[in-house]
C-alpha cells in the first residue's frame, strides 16, 4: 500500500518570505498523481497544485511551485512571497494512475505566517 | 453554481444512536468518497464509490455504512458500533478516469455526547 510522510507537524515563516514544506511517498508504481491540498481556518479543502508523476517538469501555479524528485520519492512545496493568506493545513496526497481514484494522505503541516 | 454540499455542520449524537451524514453534489461526477479527519492523522478514507449501486470499502470502514442510490448522493451511516466517532468528515467527489483530484465538501462535525 502506498503512504505517504510529512515530516514538519508545523512551520512557520515571515510575511514575504519562502517557506518549503516536505513530503515523501511510498510506492512501487510508475504511473500515478501527486498533490497538495490547503485548508485554513474554514476546514475547506483547496486544491493547490498537482503533479504527473511521468512529467519531469516541476508544476507551477502563481507563487506555489513544487519540487518534484521521482526517484527519491519526494515532492515538496514551496510558497514564495508568503502572504497571510497562506495560513493553514497543508496536506500532500497521493494518487495512484490505475484503478479507483483513491487519494491517500499525509498527516499534514500548520503553516503559519507571520507579520 | 456546482459543488458537494453536506449537512449539518455540526452533529452531536448520543452514544449507542446511528446517525446519518447526508452529501449530495450537482457536478455530474461519477465517484463519490467520505474521509474522517483526525489531528495529527491527516485524512482517512472510510467508504467509495465510483458508480450508483456500488461502492467499496475503505481503510476505516467498521462501524460504518453507506449508499448510493442516485448518481448526486452519497449517505454515510455512523452507526453505534464505531467505538470513537468524534471526528471531522469529509465528502469529496471526483470525474473518474480523469486524475485531477476532488472537489470537496465543506465537512460535517460529529461529536458525541
Amino acid at each position: 500500500a502506498q503512504t505517504v510522510t510529512q515530516s514538519q507537524p508545523e512551520m512557520s515563516v515571515q510575511e514575504a518570505e519562502t517557506v518549503t514544506l516536505s513530503c515523501t511517498y511510498d510506492t512501487s508504481e510508475s504511473d500515478y498523481y501527486l498533490f497538495w491540498y490547503k485548508q485554513p481556518p474554514s476546514r475547506q479543502m483547496i486544491l493547490v497544485i498537482r503533479q504527473e508523476a511521468y512529467k519531469q517538469q516541476n508544476a507551477t501555479e502563481n507563487r506555489f511551485s513544487v519540487n518534484f524528485q521521482k526517484a527519491a520519492k519526494s515532492f515538496s512545496l514551496k510558497i514564495s512571497d508568503s502572504q497571510l493568506g497562506d495560513a493553514a493545513m497543508y496536506f500532500c496526497a497521493y494518487m495512484s494512475g490505475w484503478g479507483a481514484q483513491k487519494l491517500v494522505f499525509g498527516q499534514g503541516t500548520r503553516l503559519t505566517i507571520n507579520p | 453554481d456546482g459543488g458537494i454540499t453536506q449537512s449539518p455542520k455540526y452533529l452531536f449524537r448520543k452514544e449507542g444512536q446511528n446517525v446519518t451524514l447526508s452529501c449530495e453534489q450537482n457536478l455530474n461526477h461519477d465517484a463519490m468518497y467520505w474521509y474522517r479527519q483526525d489531528p495529527g492523522q491527516g485524512l482517512r478514507l472510510i467508504y467509495y464509490s465510483q458508480i450508483v449501486n456500488d461502492f467499496q470499502k475503505g481503510d476505516i470502514a467498521e462501524g460504518y455504512s453507506v449508499s448510493r442510490e442516485k448518481k448526486e448522493s452519497f449517505p454515510l451511516t455512523v452507526t453505534s458500533a464505531q467505538k470513537n466517532p468524534t471526528a471531522f468528515y469529509l465528502c469529496a467527489s471526483s470525474t473518474d478516469g480523469t486524475n485531477y483530484g476532488y472537489t470537496f465538501g465543506s465537512g460535517t462535525r460529529l461529536t458525541v455526547v
